[in-house]
């Protein structure tokens, strides 16, 4: 699966969009980019997740740049409760050959 | 409730103890997961089972010894554990294997004393 790079962290206004940040320069053609965040003491919860086109969920919306270099995952309201490490992660969709790995994510902190 | 209930929640052990960590999941899935988190590293996978097989072993210590009696029901048994495998523990499920959309419980704050 291809390495993602995000930034260890961000901070973002209350009320203001957090737009966060991935790397992918060496996503395959069958790999989707997915999204999942940890809120503190909670499991990793799914987001989002795409191929080519954009995508808008109750959640988030993502964005894949057209030669999916890299996306951003969009907060369009952030509240305090989107407070959490934000995992960014590239896998075939439907893969037999690895597990879901999870890297170091982005930390953003929601700020009243 | 994610529909991955993790019981207990908080655990705390000493280092002759044996203990079990369960995970339940009644969301129809046919593969379960252990991941071990420590304090501030990623998410290490740590073991796999689609359809009651272990798939997945990431080289864990023998100390760790996973169960999976059926679909639904994931164990974790603990035995001479160390200070450093406090953590917590995640356990997930998803259709199978192969699928990339896992369902996590809130995890089992491990200490080792």
């Amino acid at each position: 699966d291809a390495k993602t790079t995000q930034p260890p962290s961000m901070d973002c206004a209350e009320g203001r969009a957090a737009n966060l940040p991935c790397n992918h320069s060496t996503i395959s053609g069958n790999e989707y980019v997915y999204w999942y965040r940890q809120i503190h003491s909670q499991g990793p919860q799914y987001i989002i997740h795409g191929l080519k086109n954009n995508e808008t969920n109750e959640m988030a919306s993502l964005i894949i740049t057209e030669d999916r270099k890299s996306s951003t995952l969009i907060l369009p309201h952030a509240t305090l409760r989107d407070t959490a490490v934000y995992y960014c992660i590239v896998r075939v969709a439907y893969s037999g050959n690895t597990p879901l790995v999870f890297g170091k994510g982005t930390r953003l902190s929601v700020i009243a | 409730e994610t529909g991955v209930t993790q019981t207990p929640r908080h655990l705390v052990m000493g280092m002759t103890n044996k203990k079990s960590l369960k995970c339940e999941q009644h969301l129809g899935h046919n593969a379960m997961y252990w991941y071990k988190q420590s304090a501030k590293k990623p998410l290490e996978l740590m073991f796999v089972y689609n359809f009651k097989e272990q798939t997945e072993n990431n080289s864990v210590p023998s100390r760790f010894s996973p169960e999976c009696p059926n679909s639904s029901h994931l164990f974790l048994h603990l035995h001479t554990l160390q200070p450093e495998d406090s953590a917590l523990y995640l356990c997930a499920s998803s259709q199978d294997s192969r699928d990339s959309l896992l369902i996590f419980g809130n995890g089992t704050r491990l200490t080792v004393t």
